[in-house]
């Protein structure tokens, strides 16, 4: 069965702590991995997308990896604005092109 | 309009009712989507739109809901016979393109929040 694993599911980090958020996936083939940022109330809003393993990509605070097995979020020194929900999610080889298979999501929180 | 928008932002109604949920999209995309966010956890894929087809509906989870894009923009979601099993935030997402060969991200709407009491 295909799926995705997010961890941990909430992080609490001071402002300027650098840590990193997981994404583990397991599926039969993967055409593309995206993460998300979701505020309360809100839709989650597009942050990367990757598709081969090795790649990176980076936005201010935020760097993106691949692996065959699992991504992460790197947050650099993370400020209070950058507390949300992150999601992962994948969108499986052969299948539709809509249909993302989303992690739970970890849940950020940077205190000042 | 400058992103996706959905109407009602919330709705409350009583088991065993008839919903209608509306998603605008971006204007030009082809593609939009809908999915069902439950409380702590990600959002679960619904139904697909390539223009006025459905592309994939294979997230539906029974015949109760269904959805139609009739002019390839504007889409409902309908859920009939209601249950409480059915409260959630519904999203809504459009993207330029759904066609294979290069993956156009997904620009996601504030979501409807339903309630069925």
């Amino acid at each position: 069965e295909d799926q995705v694993t997010q961890s941990p599911e909430a992080l609490r980090l001071q402002e300027g702590e650098s840590s990193s958020l997981n994404c583990s996936y397991t599926v039969s083939g993967l055409r593309g991995l995206f993460w998300y940022r979701q505020d309360p109330g809100k839709g989650p809003e597009f942050l990367f997308t990757l598709y081969s393993a090795g790649e990176e990509k980076e936005k201010e605070r935020l760097k993106a990896t691949l692996t065959k097995k699992e991504s992460f979020l790197h947050i650099t020194a993370p400020k209070p604005e950058d507390s949300a929900t992150y999601l992962c999610a994948v969108l499986l080889r052969g299948g539709s092109q809509g249909n993302l298979i989303f992690g739970k999501g970890t849940k950020l929180s940077v205190k000042p | 309009g400058a992103g996706v928008s959905q109407t009602p932002s919330n709705k409350v109604t009583e088991k065993g009712k008839y919903v209608e949920l509306r998603c605008d999209p971006i204007s030009g995309h082809t593609a939009l989507y809908w999915y069902r966010q439950s409380l702590g956890q990600g959002p679960e894929f619904l139904i697909y739109f390539q223009g006025t087809g459905a592309a994939d509906d294979s997230g539906l989870p029974n015949d109760r809901f269904f959805a139609v894009r009739p002019e390839g923009s504007v889409s409902t979601l309908k859920i009939q016979r209601t249950e409480r099993g059915d409260s959630a935030v519904y999203l809504c997402a459009s993207s330029l393109s759904g066609t294979s060969g290069s993956y156009n991200e997904q620009f996601f709407g504030p979501g409807t929040r339903l309630t069925v009491l």
